[in-house]
C-alpha cells in the first residue's frame, strides 16, 4: 500500500497563478520533507516540517503541516516558469526494523505556462 | 550543488556486464543511502549505511551489491542486471540515520540495461 498520497499527480498553471499540492499519510508523521526534482536529476531540499501546525516559507513557496501531523500542503504564490518540476513529499516513518527511513510520495509534476 | 556527487551520470550496460556506481559526499555526514527511481513509482529505498554499517537492505536482489568503505563514499556494484533494473539511481546522505535529519541527494545515475 502507498505510504504517502500526493495530489494532484500533475498540474498545469498559467504564470502568475497560485497553486497548492497536497501530501497525505495514513500514519502519524515524525517529519515531513518537501523536495523539488527537475526531470532526470536529483532532489533539491526545500523545507522540513516537524511540529503539528508548523508553517515554513522559502521565497514564494509555503508549506504547512496539519495539527494531527498526517497531511501537508505546499503552496506556491504567483508561480513562475522556474517553479516547474516535480514536487515530492517525503516522510519520516519507522520501518519494520525499527529504523527511521524516509518514504516518498509519487510526486506532482508542475508545468508553468509563460 | 548539494554536496553529493555521483558518477557516472549515465550508464548503458548489457545484462552480462559488471559495473559500479559511485557516490561521494562532502558534507561531513555519517549516513548514506541508495534509492531507485522508476517511472511512475515512488522512490524506493534500497540500502542504508549509518557510520559505515549497513542498517537497511530493503529486499534488494543480490545482483545489487553495496559497499561503504568510509562515511564519505558509497558504491553500488551491479552484476547481471535485468532490463527492469533500468532506472535513475539516487544517492543521498544525512548527518545520521534518524528522524528530522534531512537527506541531501546527488544528481543521480541514469541506468539503461539492454
Amino acid at each position: 500500500s502507498q505510504e504517502l498520497e500526493q495530489s494532484p499527480q500533475s498540474l498545469i498553471v498559467q504564470e502568475g497563478k497560485n497553486l497548492t499540492i497536497n501530501c497525505t499519510s495514513s500514519k502519524t508523521l515524525y517529519g515531513l520533507y518537501w523536495y523539488k526534482q527537475k526531470y532526470g536529476e536529483g532532489l533539491i531540499f526545500l523545507m522540513m516540517l516537524q511540529k503539528g501546525g508548523e508553517e515554513k516559507s522559502h521565497e514564494k513557496i509555503t508549506a504547512k503541516l496539519d495539527e494531527k501531523k498526517q497531511q501537508s500542503s505546499l503552496h506556491i504564490t504567483a508561480s513562475q516558469p522556474s517553479h516547474a518540476g516535480i514536487y515530492l513529499c517525503g516522510a519520516d516513518i519507522l520501518s519494520e526494523t525499527g529504523a527511521n527511513n524516509l518514504f516518498f510520495g509519487t510526486g506532482t509534476r508542475l508545468t508553468v505556462i509563460p | 550543488e548539494t554536496g553529493v556527487t555521483q558518477t557516472p551520470r549515465h550508464l548503458v550496460m548489457g545484462m552480462t556486464n559488471k559495473k559500479s556506481l559511485k557516490c561521494e559526499q562532502h558534507l561531513g555526514h555519517n549516513a548514506m543511502y541508495w534509492y531507485k527511481q522508476s517511472a511512475k513509482k515512488p522512490l524506493e529505498l534500497m540500502f542504508v549505511y549509518n557510520f559505515k554499517e549497513q542498517t537497511e537492505n530493503n529486499s534488494v536482489p543480490s545482483r545489487f551489491s553495496p559497499e561503504c568503505p568510509n562515511s564519505s563514499h558509497l558504491f553500488l556494484h551491479l552484476h547481471t542486471l535485468q532490463p527492469e533494473d533500468s532506472a535513475l539511481y539516487l544517492c543521498a546522505s544525512s548527518l545520521r540515520q534518524a528522524v528530522w535529519e534531512t537527506q541531501y541527494f546527488g544528481p543521480g545515475t541514469r541506468l539503461l540495461v539492454l
